[in-house]
């Protein structure tokens, strides 16, 4: 079974530029999360999409943060204009649709983004 | 306060000994637990999971849960140099049937040496 996986793995940006990064799910997998790590802090939850729909966009930093996932498989995560304390990894996240429980989240490798 | 605490580390343990890692939360209204471990450059990689009060054991590892304490535990028995890494604990405080949103701490860097 392929993991979680996230393109690109490392991207460094001008400020002021436009990034998207993309996350391929489990397969079956309905859970997609998006999570941030900024320098020194602890990773941080930004949204949840149970397929097509968005459940939970709570850790949004603001609204030059966009994310789709157009057809319930794959996910966007597009920042446009970057800024510099957007620097960070930013992690994607699967689960099936069930109880917190016993669907633990399994995590893609990261985006390393790097504004200058 | 935090919402999720570990100590940062890093945790020097000899190869064999048992390393001890402790994370405290503050939301009494969380529901379950979760230790991941997390290589430099790579994702975190769950280890195991916790929801009831007690002890939990999966190999070599043990989790402990007090809620009445506000407290989980990770016990690494046998410790060996490939379990060099970072140990993040995540809470999730919300019980939505579709979802599974973690809070993190920081990550307790443990580094066994040989």
């Amino acid at each position: 079974e392929a993991g979680v996986t996230q393109f690109p793995s490392h991207s460094v940006i001008e400020k002021g530029q436009t990034v998207t990064l993309r996350c391929d799910p489990i397969s079956g997998h309905d859970n997609l999360y998006w999570y941030r790590r900024v320098m020194g802090k602890e990773i941080k939850f930004l949204l949840h999409f149970v397929k097509e729909s968005k459940q939970d966009e709570s850790g949004m930093p603001n609204n030059r943060f966009l994310a789709e996932r157009t057809g319930g498989t794959y996910s966007t995560l597009k920042v446009q204009p970057a800024e510099l304390e957007d620097s960070g990894v930013y992690f994607c996240a699967s689960s099936l649709r069930r109880s917190s429980y016993n669907s633990p989240l399994h995590f893609g490798n990261g985006t390393r983004l790097t504004v200058t | 306060q935090k919402e999720v605490e570990q100590n940062s580390g890093p945790l020097s343990v000899p190869e064999g000994a048992i390393a001890s890692l402790n994370c405290t939360y503050s939301d009494r209204g969380s529901q379950s637990f979760f230790w991941y471990r997390q290589y430099s450059g790579k994702s975190p990689e769950l280890i195991m999971f916790i929801y009831s009060n007690g002890d939990k054991e999966d190999g070599r590892f043990t989790a402990q849960l007090n809620k009445a304490s506000q407290y989980v535990s990770l016990l690494i028995r046998d410790s060996q140099p490939s379990d060099s890494a970072t140990y993040l604990c995540a809470v999730n405080t919300e019980i939505k049937a579709a979802g599974n949103k973690l809070t993190f701490g920081g990550g307790t860097r443990v580094l066994v040496k040989p």
